[in-house]
């Protein structure tokens, strides 16, 4: 199975402030990858798929890139709705996995 | 407007069949290049990726778990159905399904709200 590696685990932030999250995949995914955002106690919502492109309804300010294996999600302004717990998933090679997450709290 | 809502037992003891119904609205699973799946998450951990229907009957199952997991589909009902066999307290966990589109390469664009199913003597 296809490894995705989040790092950091927990990220300290204040409102206003980037947030850049790391993802590893432990062998090529090429572009097959995507974003997730869980507020606690709901569902989570997809931000961002094929490595970059926004989903429908996202604000401009979430971003995804590539390099490699590595890929980022920037958030470029911290707003308070944007606490949470994020989540990669890879959907190159079954089975389909994803990252342990990284949560995004506020400093 | 699509949404999928889950539906089930919160309580199965070990050893028992779970069966789990994903009843969903605005849209069809006959229709070209759609999918519906499931997720669970145990309380306090990751998101884990466990089956998936294609609208034309091809199915996918996480291999660590597919002895255990069926996937079935009822167009008529616009449901989805898991089962998974032989419960454990490890299964404890809240199960989601989704939508997912090949236009978006069936990454999960809808979600239920997800239902917490314990597994518990």
């Amino acid at each position: 199975d296809i490894v995705l590696t989040q790092s950091p685990a927990t990220l300290s932030l204040s409102p206003g402030e980037r947030a850049t999250l790391s993802c590893r995949a432990s062998q090529s995914v090429n572009s097959y990858l995507a974003w997730y955002q869980q507020r606690p106690g709901q569902a989570p919502r997809l931000l961002i798929y094929g490595a970059f492109n926004r989903a429908t309804g996202i604000p401009v300010r979430f971003s995804g890139s590539v390099s490699g294996t590595d890929f980022t999600l920037t958030i470029s302004s911290l707003e308070p709705e944007d606490f949470a717990v994020y989540y990669c998933q890879q959907r190159s090679t079954w089975p389909w996995t994803f990252g342990q997450g990284t949560k995004v709290e506020i400093k | 407007q699509i949404t999928l809502k889950e539906s089930g037992p919160t309580l199965v003891k070990p050893t028992q069949t779970l069966t789990l119904t994903c009843t969903f609205s605005g849209f069809s699973l006959t229709t070209s290049g759609v999918a519906v799946g499931w997720v669970r998450q145990p309380p306090g951990k990751a998101l884990e990726w466990l089956a998936l229907h294609y609208w034309d009957d091809d199915k996918r199952y996480s291999p660590s778990l597919e002895s255990r997991l069926t996937i079935t589909k009822d167009t008529s009902k616009n449901q989805v159905v898991l089962t998974m066999t032989n419960m454990d307290p490890v299964d404890t966990a809240t199960y989601y399904c989704a939508h997912g589109r090949r236009t978006i390469s069936y990454y999960f664009d809808y979600w239920g709200q997800g239902t917490l199913v314990t597994v518990s003597s």
